[in-house]
């Protein structure tokens, strides 16, 4: 059965760093790209950031490209999503997300980990 | 950066209607949508993907349709489990982005 389970939310300060970590199971890890995706309280579906299945390519969306690196350990089955100059607007449940038969959609999706940006 | 706009962003139905959700693109996206369904405390879930592929297990009372610009998806018959948010995306191009939500609620 594959899963993705997300860890690594909490609370910080506006301008702290924070890793994500997503551990994967069940599939090959190395042969999917994954992504991030998060959505703020009360608010819809954003994509943050995918990588490829080897880590050689990665992506961004415009609101948190320079601040987010997202990074994979096949070794260790581990996908990771280093935030640093977090803001109040990344405030929102951090969904890892596997992808499917196509690199960019996503068929299995974590129960999401909280970051909470907040003085 | 493609936009996608939602409508309705709220529709109140009955068990056993026909329902239909739309969704526009800011440009052509030839057949690359996705549809999810997300039910509160839980992780969405991916419907349909390349505009009208059913993924496995997903009841074939869903369906979808379009390519361009504009898409549809379709609940044939609306079941109580079927009462959840859809969320259309685009995977033409990089950022990848969602819709902004339709609600099904129960009428």
């Amino acid at each position: 059965e594959v899963q993705v389970l997300e860890s690594g939310g909490g609370l910080v300060q506006p301008g702290e760093s924070l890793r994500l970590s997503c551990a994967a199971s069940g599939f090959t890890f190395s042969s999917y790209a994954m992504s991030w995706v998060r959505q703020a309280p009360g608010k819809g579906l954003e994509w943050v950031s995918g990588i490829s299945g080897s880590g050689g390519s990665t992506y961004y969306a415009d609101s948190v490209k320079g601040r987010f690196t997202i990074s994979r350990d096949n070794s260790k089955n581990t996908l990771y999503l280093q935030m640093n100059s977090l803001r109040a607007e990344d405030t929102a449940v951090y969904y890892c997300a596997k992808a499917g038969i196509a690199a960019r959609i996503f068929d299995s999706w974590g129960q999401g980990t909280l970051v909470t940006v907040s003085s | 950066d493609i936009q996608l706009t939602q409508s309705p962003s709220f529709l109140s139905a009955s068990v056993g209607d026909r329902v239909t959700i739309t969704c526009r693109a800011s440009q052509g996206i030839s057949s690359y949508l996705a549809w999810y369904q997300e039910k509160a405390g839980k992780a969405p879930k991916l419907l349909i993907y390349a505009a009208s592929t059913l993924q496995s297990g997903v009841p074939s009372r869903f369906s979808g349709s379009g390519s361009g610009t504009e898409f549809t998806l379709t609940i044939s018959s609306l079941q109580p489990e079927d009462f959840a948010t859809y969320y259309c995306q685009q995977l033409n191009s990089y950022p990848l982005t969602f819709g902004g939500g339709t609600k099904v609620e129960i009428k």
